[in-house]
């Protein structure tokens, strides 16, 4: 079945870095991935979805400043928090579209657990 | 406003129990329905989906959904729950379009003691 990783899995840094999380589809083609934020028993936000080739769309109220996205080719995209601070610690999931499946259909990957101190 | 509503925060079961979670949406124009599951450690996993047609599907594991468009519905069950099914479960709307988001709702957490 269709695999999508993400790395790293968990990440601790100090406030004002910046954090990169990386999105894989493993044995398939994604010209579109997703990133959601998930918060402790709340649903998953969707944030912004990344285009191959192109600037990604956010989501109404979503920084792009804040959280850069970059999908330089069809199985990786990367999500950059800059200069993190507390209020950005959250669960960061990602899930990515199969060129070649139905469209209406997402894989998603482990999440990435982000804790800023 | 585009939203789905889980009924229920956090269900406890014994195993070989029935399950029904409820779900309800929100969604102007026609729709896909999900349902997720996220077990303990892992990712999120498809357990069935409404695109048209019967609206009583099945999925795996034995799951099925029925939905009831008249009621904006979307109810998971199962016949008998087993301690293995002890996860998150995740019901989502996306509009029928290409390019339209997937909407979550907030999840019900599944307790079944064996």
């Amino acid at each position: 079945g269709a695999v999508v990783s993400q790395h790293p899995s968990r990440v601790i840094c100090k406030s004002g870095t910046s954090v990169k999380i990386e999105c894989r589809s493993l044995d398939f083609q994604a010209t579109t991935m997703f990133w959601y934020r998930q918060f402790p028993k709340q649903s998953l936000m969707l944030m912004a979805t990344s285009n191959e080739g192109s600037k990604a769309t956010y989501e109404q109220g979503v920084e792009k400043d804040k959280f850069l996205i970059n999908h330089a080719s069809l199985t990786l995209s990367t999500l950059t928090v800059t200069s993190a601070h507390p209020e950005d610690s959250s669960f960061y999931i990602c899930s990515a579209r199969d060129l070649q499946g139905d469209y209406n259909e997402q894989f998603f990957g482990p999440g990435t657990r982000l804790t800023v101190l | 406003a585009q939203s789905v509503s889980q009924h229920n925060h956090h269900v406890i079961l014994s195993e070989a129990a029935s399950l029904e979670l409820g779900c309800n949406y929100s969604y102007g124009g026609t729709v896909n329905l999900f349902w997720y599951v996220q077990y303990p450690g892992q990712h999120l996993q498809l357990l069935l989906k409404y695109f048209s047609g019967d609206p009583l599907v099945k999925g795996i594991k034995g799951f099925e959904a029925e939905f009831i468009k008249s009621k904006f519905s979307f109810n998971l069950r199962k016949p008998s729950v087993q301690w293995s099914d002890t996860a998150e479960y995740f019901c989502a709307v996306k509009g029928y379009q290409a390019g339209t988001a997937l909407i979550f709702g907030k999840g019900t957490t599944l307790s079944v003691s064996s």
